[in-house]
């Protein structure tokens, strides 16, 4: 298995546009994170999916941040408009239920 | 929500010493622990997990450990080498970690001196 892909790997944006981050979990699990690492906060868990349905997006900052899960095999993340204090890296994971959760190779977001 | 706090956050052992790294974490429904290794610049990956029916798990020169009614945990990694320095986290989770996420401490760098 290829593991959980995501895109892109890097991106520097300007201030005020828009980002779309991809993710493509392993083929046959049913539980999809999106999460947040910065040196301050440490792994944020941003919001997470089970069977394609969003379940807790508590952890969103707020309300430029937004995700969806069309189908089983793909999943976004965008923020728009996009703040210098967003730059971190965004990884998306994941399992099966109650099972191991893999992360993917994250992505690393520049704002500036 | 839940909250894992892990100690110390920096770690420095000579090669083939033991490395100790402990967390606590705050809601007693939590039932399942996996410890996570983060080289710099990939992904973090799982090392070792721990589910609550069970006090201690052993994988090669890798434990953990689990105390349920102190609501801690701990890493254990004995005759360290140069391959082990990362950064390791902890995490709790209620559903089993596929159901309702992790929630991670802040991380302990370990760092290996040969």
């Amino acid at each position: 298995d290829a593991g959980v892909i995501q895109s892109p790997r890097h991106e520097v944006t300007e201030m005020g546009q828009e980002v779309t981050l991809r993710c493509k979990p392993i083929s046959g699990h049913n539980s999809l994170f999106w999460y947040r690492q910065t040196m301050m906060r440490g792994l944020e868990l941003l919001i997470y999916f089970n069977n394609n349905v969003p379940i807790d997006d508590s952890g969103m900052p707020e309300d430029r941040f937004s995700a969806k899960m069309p189908n089983a095999s793909f999943s976004t993340l965008k923020i728009q408009p996009s703040e210098p204090r967003d730059s971190a890296v965004y990884f998306c994971a994941s399992s099966q239920l109650e099972n191991t959760i893999y992360f993917g190779e994250g992505s690393w977001l520049t704002v500036v | 929500g839940e909250n894992v706090e892990q100690h110390p956050s920096t770690l420095s052992v000579q090669e083939g010493d033991s490395a100790v790294i402990k967390c606590t974490y705050s809601d007693s429904a939590s039932n399942y622990f996996p410890w996570y290794k983060q080289e710099l610049g990939k992904r973090p990956q799982l090392i070792i997990d721990i589910r609550s029916n069970v006090g201690e798990k052993k994988d090669q020169r890798i434990a953990v450990t689990l105390n349920k009614t102190a609501k801690h945990f701990s890493l254990h990694i004995t005759e360290t080498q140069p391959e082990d320095s990362a950064v390791y986290f902890c995490a709790a989770s209620i559903g089993g970690g596929g159901a309702d996420g992790l929630t991670f401490g802040k991380g302990t760098h370990l760092i290996i001196q040969p």
